[in-house]
């Protein structure tokens, strides 16, 4: 079957532009995970989707960073006002109850690479 | 606050020799902890994970680790490399009583298999 996808697999922008980032996950899978991977660096959580609401955004750095999931299935990464320290590989992750206490596996996407220049 | 600390950045082993990739991990509550690998251009996979049922665990293409909470320690081996396991690997910690799910990353190491 199709596992998570996520487009597009890259972004060059311009410093200070806006992105969306967007992650399909495998399909029933209800929870959907974002990480940020900087070169060189191992995945760092941003935030944790249950269905459509976001149980645990503590990892986004900071009010330019914003993600939604209208109807649990499909979430999208919104950064505001880019800045060049925003470059990285965005990675997207589901899993089907969410919840590393029910031993889930996240199964993660290919990531889309941000470049701002 | 969870930490997982990779010792090395780059292994480096001979076609057929013992992979042994180490990873130490800091946790105030029973861990999860897992290996990803990460294939160039490819997403994060699912190498192993630990989660409480046994201390000797086993995953895809021939890799196992081995939990020991005495040396908070989950190293990653392998008996016999291949050129094709040359890949960075992630040693990953979760936290068993939270339910919030984020994994939290090492730095990665990037092991090379010379021929």
């Amino acid at each position: 079957g199709a596992g998570v996808s996520q487009t597009p697999s890259n972004k060059v922008t311009e410093k200070g532009k806006y992105v969306e980032l967007r992650c399909d996950p495998i399909s029933g899978h209800t929870a959907l995970y974002w990480y940020r991977q900087s070169l060189g660096q191992g995945p760092e959580f941003l935030i944790y989707f249950q269905g459509t609401g976001a149980a645990d955004d503590s990892g986004l750095p900071n009010d330019r960073f914003f993600a939604v999931r209208p109807e649990g299935s499909v979430s999208t990464l919104k950064i505001q006002r880019t800045e060049r320290g925003d470059s990285a590989v965005y990675l997207c992750a589901s899993s089907p109850k969410g919840g590393t206490s029910y031993t889930d596996t996240q199964y993660f996407g290919p990531g889309t690479r941000l470049t701002v220049l | 606050a969870q930490s997982v600390t990779q010792l090395g950045s780059h292994v480096s082993v001979s076609e057929g020799a013992l992979v042994l990739l180490r990873c130490n991990y800091s946790s105030s509550v029973p861990p999860y902890l897992f290996w990803y690998v990460q294939y160039p251009n490819q997403g994060l996979q699912l190498l192993l994970k630990y989660t409480s049922a046994a201390t000797l665990v086993k995953g895809i293409n021939g890799f196992e680790a081995e939990f020991k909470k005495s040396e908070t320690s989950f190293h990653l081996t392998k008996p016999s490399a291949h050129m094709s396991d040359a890949a960075e690997y992630f040693c990953a910690v979760s936290d068993m009583m939270n339910r919030d799910d984020k994994i939290i990353f090492g730095k990665g190491t990037r092991l090379h298999i010379l021929p």
